[in-house]
């Protein structure tokens, strides 16, 4: 079954509004997760990752929590753009795989 | 160049047709991945080539049928299929096999009639 999955399917923000996207994972043994944005019409694109022993990555206006106790993962977006409305997939990766497993997907909307 | 092509962009084919998906890099990716995409889902994995050898087959219907004819290149040969095949098709690179960031193409869009 699927191990990753997100809390709410569509998130609908303002311009210049901060955005969190979540996702809970239930396999303990993942240790590298990532998040990706997908275009209408165009395939996933990597925004960033972290691996199980940080709890905390940022990089451009992004920002990558991982909380293993609860197992949850969240995606932060600083200043949402209309450039930004996607839809979001968490990915994880089991200890030992090199292959990621897609979580559900949220789709952001960011009205202007 | 840090991009994945897929040709075609669309594709309609009836059951009994035989068509072929096919997908280019050129930034010396050694691993080379097919993806199901359905509407509003993840990506589902469906082949994996390292080396432009099959290392992961998920347990993908032999309608299907995937071949790496040299470290660029990666195709997926259709044969047979059904309706329920409809999707976009992804295909993505990544420097080797490992923890390596995967790029993806825009995909392939397949209708089956």
């Amino acid at each position: 079954g699927e191990s990753v999955g997100l809390h709410l399917p569509t998130l609908s923000v303002q311009e210049g509004d901060n955005s969190i996207i979540n996702c809970a994972y239930s396999n303990s043994a993942s240790d590298y997760f990532i998040w990706y944005k997908q275009e209408s019409g165009k395939g996933p694109q990597f925004i960033i990752d972290i691996r199980s022993n940080m709890d905390k990555r940022q990089g451009q206006r992004v920002t990558v929590l991982l909380n293993k106790t609860v197992k949850h993962l969240s995606l932060q977006i600083a200043a949402t753009q209309p450039g930004d409305s996607a839809v979001y997939f968490c990915a994880e990766n089991i200890w030992g795989s090199y292959i990621p497993t897609f979580g559900r997907g949220t789709s952001l909307i960011v009205h202007p | 160049d840090t991009e994945v092509t897929q040709t075609p962009k669309h594709l309609v084919m009836g059951m009994t047709n035989k068509k072929s998906l096919k997908c280019e890099q050129h930034m010396g990716h050694r691993a080379m991945y097919w993806y199901k995409q359905k509407a509003k889902k993840p990506p589902e994995l469906m082949f994996v080539y390292s080396y432009e050898k099959l290392s992961i087959n998920e347990s993908v219907p032999s309608r299907f049928s995937p071949e790496c004819p040299n470290s660029s290149l990666l195709n997926l040969h259709l044969h047979a299929l059904q309706p329920e095949d409809s999707a976009l098709y992804l295909c993505a690179s990544s420097q080797g096999q490992g923890r390596d960031e995967q790029y993806f193409g825009p995909g392939t869009r397949l209708t089956v009639t």
